[in-house]
């Protein structure tokens, strides 16, 4: 079985410029959540998406918004990109909205967004 | 605001000996703790977690150990083995998928 996968795996951006990350969760898989991992830091949460509606979000502007669509794949948009928002982006995917307390939240490899 | 904390950001193992990773809290809200393991260029994967009811869970090698009252917790991996070797993140969260990580802390294990 696939895992969770996500493209690009690198993407170069400059300031002001827009940017989609994409994510496939894992089958069968309809709970989605994207984070951010800044270098040296842990990730951290952006949003969760469940049955294509918004489940929780993080404290991020709303430069950065997402969505999922009918086959539970999902989209990260970040707008007028920043120096700051370089970072790896990590998807990861679950059953059903509380199942990554006991049970398994499946990350991906992420895409390591580059803003110069 | 850091409601987890790794205060060690690495730590250096023999083979065969007990690895113990530390993590502290802030928020004694949290229903779950976890630990992730991650290797470079991939995910995190998920090691172990805890009901915050609990203080203790194992799992094979991986036993992780809470103590509500120091909001302090610790992941005990023995033996420790050359592919222990990664970069862990303790997690908490309220039963729902927004983990909130610490920093982490490397992990080498010596051969």
């Amino acid at each position: 079985d696939a895992g969770v996968t996500q493209s690009p795996t690198h993407l170069i951006k400059t300031r002001g410029q827009q940017v989609t990350l994409r994510c496939s969760p894992i089958s069968g898989h309809k709970s989605v959540s994207w984070y951010q991992q800044v270098l040296g830091q842990g990730p951290q949460f952006i949003f969760q998406y469940y049955e294509k509606e918004e489940r929780g979000r993080g404290n991020f502007p709303d430069r950065f918004s997402a969505r999922q669509f009918p086959n539970y794949s999902s989209e990260l948009n970040v707008n007028a990109l920043l120096l700051g928002d370089s970072a790896l982006y990590l998807c990861a995917s679950s059953l059903a909205p509380g199942a990554a307390s006991t049970d398994t939240q499946y990350f991906g490899p992420g895409t390591r967004l580059t803003v110069l | 605001d850091q409601q987890v904390k790794q205060n060690s950001p690495s730590l250096s193992v023999q083979e065969g000996r007990i690895s113990i990773l530390n993590c502290d809290y802030t928020n004694s809200m949290f229903d779950y703790f976890l630990w992730y393991k991650k290797y470079p260029a991939e995910g995190p994967t998920f090691l172990i977690s805890i009901s915050s009811i609990k203080d203790k869970n194992e799992d094979g090698r991986f036993t992780v150990f809470l103590n509500k009252s120091a909001k302090h917790l610790s992941l005990h991996i023995v033996p420790s083995q050359p592919g222990d070797s990664a970069v862990y993140f303790c997690a908490g969260n309220f039963g729902n998928e927004k983990l909130t990580f610490g920093t982490g802390t490397r992990l080498t294990i010596i051969p």
